[in-house]
């Protein structure tokens, strides 16, 4: 079967501090991967997608970056964290990268930018 | 563009009696649409989805929702609520067509009382 492990749990940074999360899959070759950012009152807010190694789209532009340097690692980084970076970040996958395929989700990393 | 409204942010019901969450979606084209479900400080998990199939989908834990194409909407209902029902829900609207087509509404947060 497949899981999806994102660390850390949680993370308290101050402003200006680098920053990196990571997100693996396993038991699946080649997924799509995502990630998502939900912001304390709002909804989710897609980050980044991944159809491939290397290949990484953007869909906000905002201070992170998010790299794929193997087939089920995304990495999801900034240089210098906002205060408004703060939320709860979800690496999610799916087998077909057409939207109407089902997400699977991780369980989420909470960020504290202080 | 499309666009999906949870018309409730929060609802609360007893346990015991049947849960109804609502979602009205925007849509120039025949939409995929999906309900997750999200714990405390948990990822987000699936419990069904709709794409161009039968109207009526039935999830997991007993939910289902119904696609009503007139009235553009794509409720969620459950007969009998469970203490463990309690958590967050988000409907979410697809067009298949790439990342800027999925849209997340902004979650309706559903309480229990026992």
């Amino acid at each position: 079967s497949q899981t999806i492990h994102q660390w850390p749990a949680t993370l308290v940074q101050p402003v200006g501090s680098p920053l990196s999360l990571e997100c693996t899959v396993e038991g699946t070759s080649n997924p799509n991967l995502y990630w998502y950012r939900q912001a304390a009152g709002r909804g989710l807010q897609l980050l980044f997608y991944s159809v491939g190694i290397g290949q990484i789209s953007s869909e906000v532009p905002q201070n992170l970056s998010a790299s794929r340097p193997q087939d089920r690692q995304f990495i999801l980084s900034s240089k210098k964290l906002l205060l408004s970076d703060s939320g709860f970040y979800l690496c999610a996958w799916s087998v077909q990268p057409v939207w109407t395929d089902t997400q699977y989700f991780g369980p989420g990393t909470r960020l504290t930018v202080l | 563009a499309q666009s999906v409204t949870q018309l409730d942010s929060h609802v609360s019901v007893s346990e015991g009696t049947p849960v109804l969450l609502r979602c009205n979606y925007s849509s120039s084209y025949s939409p995929s649409l999906f309900w997750y479900v999200q714990h405390p400080n948990k990822g987000l998990q699936l419990l069904l989805k709709y794409t161009s199939a039968a109207t009526l989908v039935k999830g997991i834990n007993g939910f289902e929702a119904e696609f009503k194409k007139s009235e553009t909407s794509f409720h969620l209902t459950k007969p009998s609520a469970h203490m463990s029902d309690a958590a967050e829900y988000f409907c979410v609207v697809s067009l298949g067509g790439g990342a800027d087509g999925l849209t997340f509404g902004k979650g309706t947060h559903l309480i229990i009382q026992p």
